[in-house]
């Protein structure tokens, strides 16, 4: 009965390789979210995605792409990973109206 | 099942007063508890609240964690327009990496 759900939980990989994590909502909203929570626990977001527009934070890489083959999955494709993409990414989900957002539980990002 | 709670789920107040928003939680393996405050876009970063660190101020902000009754509170003095958010409590569950966030308090501060 998760609500919003990521996996895997955790990620260790290797400089240069493509990874991808997967998120779903069970929740019916129309927006999904992903964000990257930093060292401070800020959490920047990355993306946030309906069924009809993609707006992305120019501060994020294009080696980052998010895909949604429907509205309950967003799942999040970074290429050529480097040392700095080493985080905490967290995937939300909001209704329509945009007012309070579920998070998923994160996946610990560990780039070597 | 861990879960954390917010109450109230919203609250409308005047400039000026007092407010405190509450936070429970039922986790396997508490590690920190975090608040944030998320007006239109991404939620910021308030305050991070461990077993060594129970107790938080910052300006017209403090927050203090109670290990015993596994809750925490965020007080606001002085409220301001400027206040008026959601405010996002969240739990950082030992071990698992793995954080639970309530569904938050929307706090709307009237002029």
């Amino acid at each position: 009965d998760t609500a919003v759900s990521q996996t895997p939980k955790y990620l260790v990989t290797q400089m240069g390789n493509d990874k991808s994590i997967k998120c779903e909502q069970n929740l019916g909203h129309d927006t999904m979210y992903w964000y990257k929570q930093d060292s401070k626990k800020f959490l920047k977001i990355m993306f946030s995605y309906n069924n009809k527009e993609l707006i992305i934070n120019e501060t994020v890489p294009n080696r980052f792409s998010p895909k949604s083959p429907d509205k309950a999955h967003l799942n999040l494709h970074i290429n050529s990973l480097e040392l700095g993409d080493s985080a905490v990414y967290f995937c939300a989900s909001s209704p329509s109206d945009g007012n309070t957002q579920y998070f998923g539980p994160g996946t610990r990002l560990t780039v070597l | 099942e861990d879960k954390v709670v917010q109450s109230p789920l919203s609250l409308v107040v005047h400039e000026g007063d007092t407010v405190t928003l509450n936070c429970s939680y039922e986790v396997t393996n508490f590690r920190s508890l975090l608040w944030y405050k998320q007006e239109k876009k991404a939620p910021t970063f308030l305050f991070m609240l461990t077993s060594s660190g129970i107790e938080k101020k910052s300006g017209r902000l403090s927050s203090i964690l109670d290990k015993k009754e596994l809750s925490s509170i965020l007080n606001i003095t002085a409220t301001q327009t400027g206040d008026s958010a959601i405010y996002l409590c969240a739990v950082e569950v030992s071990g698992e990496s793995k954080y639970i966030f309530g569904t938050g308090t929307r706090l709307k501060v009237l002029a």
